[in-house]
């Protein structure tokens, strides 16, 4: 079975810092998927970012973007000039393309951006 | 719509009661999955639609819990008998056709509390 873990329950940092959020996971598939979601306290889940497990270029969206390093299971999400917009929950996510697609989240990491 | 909608947004039941909890995907999007959001289990996958079918209900808890999805678009998850432990948040995604990777929209969510 495939396990995805979070290993920071909280993170706070200052307005404008940068900051990076862990996340590993287990499997023993070649094919698969990695996601970022951030959940804010309006409880709406928002992808922040993916990436296919396939491409070796790490992903980028504006000031987010992520470390994979796939044959350590690492996908870590950077987040750079952090606002205070930023802060939610932040779920790390796995998706093997088979089947019913179904997403295996982590614990999710609480992060507090400080004005 | 512009997105997943979800009602009602907040339910509350007593211990024993049934309830209906519905999902509105995205037009267009013919795939739909179910999640459920607890402080003791974290996010988990009850089940996924692909048109009006679910091949896949293995995340289902218990027999109380069965869903439905009409005309390839409003789905409904029932939960009978209500327990105290079916209290959470239960998510809805969907996407446009449930192909390899595809990334998954959530609603904003119906948090359930039994009573």
């Amino acid at each position: 079975a495939q396990t995805v873990t979070q290993s920071q329950p909280e993170m706070s940092v200052q307005e404008a810092e940068t900051v990076t959020l862990s996340c590993t996971y287990d499997t023993s598939e070649n094919n698969y998927y990695l996601f970022w979601y951030k959940q804010p306290p309006s409880r709406q889940m928002i992808l922040v970012i993916r990436q296919e497990a396939y491409k070796q270029q790490n992903a980028t969206e504006n000031r987010f973007s992520v470390n994979f390093q796939k044959a350590a299971k690492s996908f870590s999400l950077k987040i750079s000039d952090s606002q205070l917009g930023d802060t939610a929950m932040y779920f790390c996510a796995f998706l093997i393309p088979q089947g019913a697609q179904k997403l295996v989240f982590g614990q999710g990491t609480r992060l507090t951006i400080n004005p | 719509g512009a997105g997943v909608s979800q009602s009602p947004s907040n339910k509350v039941t007593e211990k024993g009661k049934d309830v209906e909890l519905r999902c509105d995907p995205i037009s267009g999007h013919t795939a739909l999955y179910w999640y459920r959001q607890s402080l003791g289990q974290g996010l988990e996958f009850l089940i996924y639609f692909q048109g009006n079918s679910a091949p896949d209900k293995s995340g289902l808890p218990s027999d109380r819990f069965s869903a439905e999805r009409t005309g390839g678009s409003v789905s409904t998850l029932t939960i009978q008998r209500t327990q105290q432990e079916d209290s959470a948040v239960y998510l809805c995604a969907s996407s446009l056709v449930g192909t390899a990777g595809e990334t998954q929209y959530f609603g904003p969510g119906t948090r359930l509390l039994v009573l």
